[in-house]
């Protein structure tokens, strides 16, 4: 069964902290992608990797960072949390290849508040 | 530059009956897919049906078709003979197929509710 897991289904931080938001998964797909979910905003890109060490912007990159040091394993990195990154955190992954079955699979989601 | 447009925030249906949900896209990249997914009230994201930007057919899988319109940059997503757990959120989106282009961006969502 092919799975994308989040390390966390809820969290809360305080602003200011770092925060770190891991995504794993066992597909050995090439690309990897990190989303928020706001309502009325549908999902936002904010990092996509295509391969380890590969990064690209989104289109929401500001606040963010990204790390990709393992081929399974793609993190999300707030370098100070505000008020404002309170959100739904999607990850998901999707072979590199585009076709028919190249879907992106899709991780459980991470609910952050920040206060 | 890539986008996905979905313009029916939100739509009601009677079970059994049909529904079309709007999407339109925009890209100059020749190459590209197009995905339906379906998020519950759970919050999982469910692939429902994808339409490759060369496929000659119309996409089905059991009671969903996507009616592709290439030239009108349109992706309608058509769920036939409407259940009550049908009642999510819809989204469409897009991958470019070009190099170093794997984006993948989805449109702002449509709360499909079926009612009896």
């Amino acid at each position: 069964d092919v799975k994308v897991t989040q390390s966390s289904r809820y969290l809360v931080k305080r602003t200011g902290e770092k925060v770190f938001l891991e995504c794993v998964q066992d597909m050995d797909h090439e690309n990897m992608f990190w989303y928020r979910q706001d309502p009325g905003l549908g999902l936002r890109l904010i990092y996509f990797s295509y391969d380890v060490k590969m990064k690209e912007k989104g289109d929401i990159p500001e606040g963010y960072s990204v790390s990709r040091e393992k081929k399974e394993r793609f993190s999300l990195i707030l370098e100070s949390a505000s008020t404002n990154q309170t959100s739904m955190y999607l990850c998901a992954s999707s072979p590199r290849f585009m076709g028919a079955n190249t879907e992106a699979f899709f991780g459980q989601g991470t609910r952050l508040t920040v206060v | 530059a890539q986008k996905i447009t979905q313009t029916q925030p939100g739509m009601f249906v009677q079970e059994k009956e049909a529904v079309t949900l709007d999407c339109t896209y925009d890209t100059s990249d020749p190459s590209y897919g197009l995905f339906w997914y379906k998020q519950p009230s759970s919050g999982e994201m469910i692939f429902l049906i994808y339409q490759g930007s060369y496929d000659q057919q119309n996409a089905t899988e059991g009671r969903y078709s996507l009616n592709f319109q290439k030239a009108r940059k349109s992706a309608n997503l058509v769920i036939s003979a409407s259940q009550l757990g049908d009642s999510a959120m819809y989204f469409c989106a897009m991958r470019e197929g070009s190099h170093n282009t794997d984006k993948l961006i989805f449109g702002t969502g449509t709360r499909l509710q079926v009612f009896p």
